[in-house]
């Protein structure tokens, strides 16, 4: 799979847009980016993925670049219980691949009052 | 539907002792998986399984054996347990008929060796 890279941390301001950005330069045609997040101590959860398009849902946004290589996670009103650390995970889309995910060290996000 | 469920919440083993981790789940997924993170760090995959009957080896897989027996049921065994094997350790499973693939993951089991 992609190796990923992410910023070790990141502010942002209760009520604006989290913008947390992720570099996959060495992605392949077959490989999804998908994010999760960690609150505290808890499991992981699913927040989004995709493979070539921008893709939405009730919790985020994920802008991808036309050339696949660098992609945003937008989570459009921050509030205090987003405060987590987002993994940016690429990942192979089919056999046993598709199931395994590999996690880096994330972003800590911490939403600030 | 409870999720994925793991027991227990927290253990202490001495050096040497032998345990196992439980993770059950009711959505009747087929496929499971077994993490451990680390202080600091990421998660990463100790053993996986595609299937009552099957299972394979993730990333660190050395000290630890898994079986699959159920779709429900993957529990996780500790041979003799070493104070590296210290770590919080998480149960995943997701449906290989969801297009996304998500993972569910349990709320962990929390394991000091001292």
């Amino acid at each position: 799979d992609a190796k990923t890279t992410q910023p070790p941390s990141m502010d942002c301001a209760e009520g604006r847009a989290a913008n947390l950005p992720c570099n996959h330069s060495t992605i392949s045609g077959n490989e999804y980016v998908y994010w999760y997040r960690q609150i505290h101590s808890q499991g992981p959860q699913y927040i989004i993925h995709g493979l070539k398009n921008n893709e939405t849902n009730e919790m985020a946004s994920l802008i991808i670049t036309e050339d696949r290589k660098s992609s945003t996670l937008i989570l459009p009103h921050a509030t205090l219980r987003d405060t987590a650390v987002y993994y940016c995970i690429v990942r192979l889309d089919s056999g046993a691949g598709s199931y395994q995910l590999t996690f880096g060290k994330g972003t800590k996000l911490s939403v600030i009052p | 539907n409870a999720g994925v469920t793991q027991t227990p919440k927290f253990q202490v083993l001495k050096t040497g002792q032998s345990m196992t981790l439980q993770c059950a789940q009711d959505m009747n997924h087929e496929y499971m998986s077994w993490y451990r993170q680390d202080p600091g760090m990421g998660l990463r995959l100790i053993h996986y399984s595609v299937g009552a009957g099957i299972t394979d080896q993730g990333e660190v897989p050395n000290g630890y054996n898994v079986s699959r027996s159920t779709t429900e049921d993957f529990p996780l065994r500790l041979l003799s347990a070493a104070p590296s094997q210290t770590s919080v350790y998480f149960c995943a499973s997701s449906s290989r008929h969801s297009g996304s693939h998500e993972q569910y993951f349990g709320p962990g089991t929390r394991l000091t060796v001292t």
